[in-house]
């Protein structure tokens, strides 16, 4: 199975955009997905199909992809926002997820 | 309300076996996939298995083949975990999730976990 690279951790402060990043090759055929981590709590979808917002999302979530990699962004950002970031993807084997991304709310 | 429930978990000797639970409610539970997910203490997510919705079809990943099997009672809307020959790097946090992967709209509904401990 492929392998997807996150940055172990992004900083940002209050108000400003953060982008996440999740590369591998098979994202240049397969969709990704993303799923917000808080502490203590089950991860939850964010975005899927690369881009597209479950309802109840926040329209400061967003989701882009180019060639073998995604990104997510989060404009405006805002002190709940900090969590544990996951992209997800598949291939033939089945599924697989990026190590995961902390943001932090400076 | 979709929900998802995982129970089983507990403290268990290197090598021994356990089986994980996951009762579904609020959906029609022979419609979907499931899955399931495990985090170690500290670590990222890592998926584990799924099921088709049917039951027929399960894939795992390389590391959890022949140890680990994946089954589902759809009379029961539940699906479950079988564990064997438990290693202390089994240590984590097992989740299962509505897989709608194949619909291309992600792992859905996750349930709140539960804590598998490996360890003498």
């Amino acid at each position: 199975s492929y392998e997807l690279a996150q940055p172990p951790s992004v900083s940002v402060s209050p108000g400003q955009t953060a982008r996440i990043t999740c590369s591998g090759d098979a994202l240049a055929k397969q969709y990704a997905y993303w799923y917000q981590q808080k502490p203590g709590q089950a991860p939850s979808l964010l975005i899927y199909k690369d881009s597209e917002r479950p309802s109840g999302i926040p329209e400061r979530f967003s989701g882009s992809s180019s060639g073998t990699t995604v990104t997510l962004t989060i404009s405006g950002v805002q002190a709940e926002d900090e969590a544990d970031y996951y992209c997800q993807s598949v291939d033939i084997s089945g599924r697989v997820f990026g190590g995961g991304t902390k943001l932090t709310v400076l | 309300q979709v929900h998802l429930v995982e129970s089983g978990g507990g403290l268990v000797k290197p090598g021994g076996s356990l089986r994980l639970s996951c009762a579904a409610s609020g959906f029609t539970f022979s419609d979907y996939q499931m899955t399931w997910i495990r985090q170690a203490p500290g670590k990222g997510l890592e998926w584990i298995s799924y099921i088709t919705s049917s039951g027929s079809y399960a894939n795992y990943a390389d590391s959890m083949k022949g140890r680990f099997t994946i089954s589902r009672d759809n009379a029961k809307n539940s699906l479950y975990l079988q564990m064997n020959s438990l290693r202390a790097e089994d240590t984590a946090v097992y989740y299962c999730a509505r897989d709608r992967l194949s619909a291309h709209e992600g792992m859905d509904v996750w349930g709140q976990g539960t804590t598998v401990t490996v360890s003498s």
